[in-house]
């Protein structure tokens, strides 16, 4: 079965550092990814979106991914992290009907 | 302003009580979804919309219900068989099944 992964459930970075937030999928083709991110009591918002073509890709915000299919991930990073990058982060695959999300991680930045 | 949006922001049930949330979008998107979201759960498809007059159940379909009557509305009833309601409830759009997918702003249901 198709299914999103984010091992880590809980972040903390310094403000200034930089941010790898993981994501492992399972499907058997190409499958389209997303980076949403939720601030407390909000909607999603798109990060980033990879449907084909180059394996790295830039969102808003600062933030990119690279695709990498031997290794099943579609890991978020951001070079140099903000106090206002704190949240909840979630990505999410193509499950063929809707999207399939993992069960997010949220990023808390410490001063 | 093209969107999405969710009312109330809101919204209390009393025991045995039906109640509807509402999801409206003017992005002229074909496919309209539910989503409902518990901490530490992610977000489970509840049911989805791919086109008017037509909807499909998602993984947590019991004891809800929508209907897709106009394009631009998708309305979602909590009803009294659903006996763990509270939680907060997202509604996203999409131009189609594989596009991406727009989220409005939630609204919280809560039992008295």
């Amino acid at each position: 079965a198709q299914s999103v992964t984010q091992p880590d459930i809980h972040i903390t970075v310094s403000e200034g550092a930089s941010l790898e937030l993981r994501c492992n999928y399972s499907y058997g083709a190409t499958p389209y990814l997303f980076w949403y991110v939720q601030s407390p009591g909000q909607g999603l918002q798109l990060l980033l979106k990879y449907f084909s073509g180059d394996t790295l890709v830039q969102g808003i915000k600062g933030f990119e991914a690279e695709f990498k299919r031997s290794q099943s991930s579609f890991n978020l990073r951001k070079p140099s992290v903000h106090w206002s990058d704190a949240a909840e982060y979630f990505c999410a695959g193509d499950g063929g009907t809707a999207l399939i999300f993992g069960k997010g991680t949220t990023l808390s930045v410490s001063s | 302003d093209g969107g999405i949006t969710q009312s109330p922001k809101y919204l209390f049930r009393k025991e045995g009580q039906n109640v509807t949330l509402s999801c409206e979008q003017n992005l002229n998107h074909d496919a309209m979804y539910w989503y409902r979201q518990d901490p530490g759960q992610g977000l489970r498809l509840i049911y989805y919309s791919q086109i008017v007059n037509d909807f499909q159940k998602g993984d947590i379909a019991e004891g809800y219900s929508v209907s897709r009557e106009k394009k631009e509305s998708f309305p979602l009833t909590v009803t009294s068989a659903q006996k763990n309601p509270t939680a907060f409830y997202l509604c996203a759009s999409s131009a189609s099944r594989q596009e991406t997918q727009y989220f409005g702003p939630g609204t919280r249901l809560l039992v008295l």
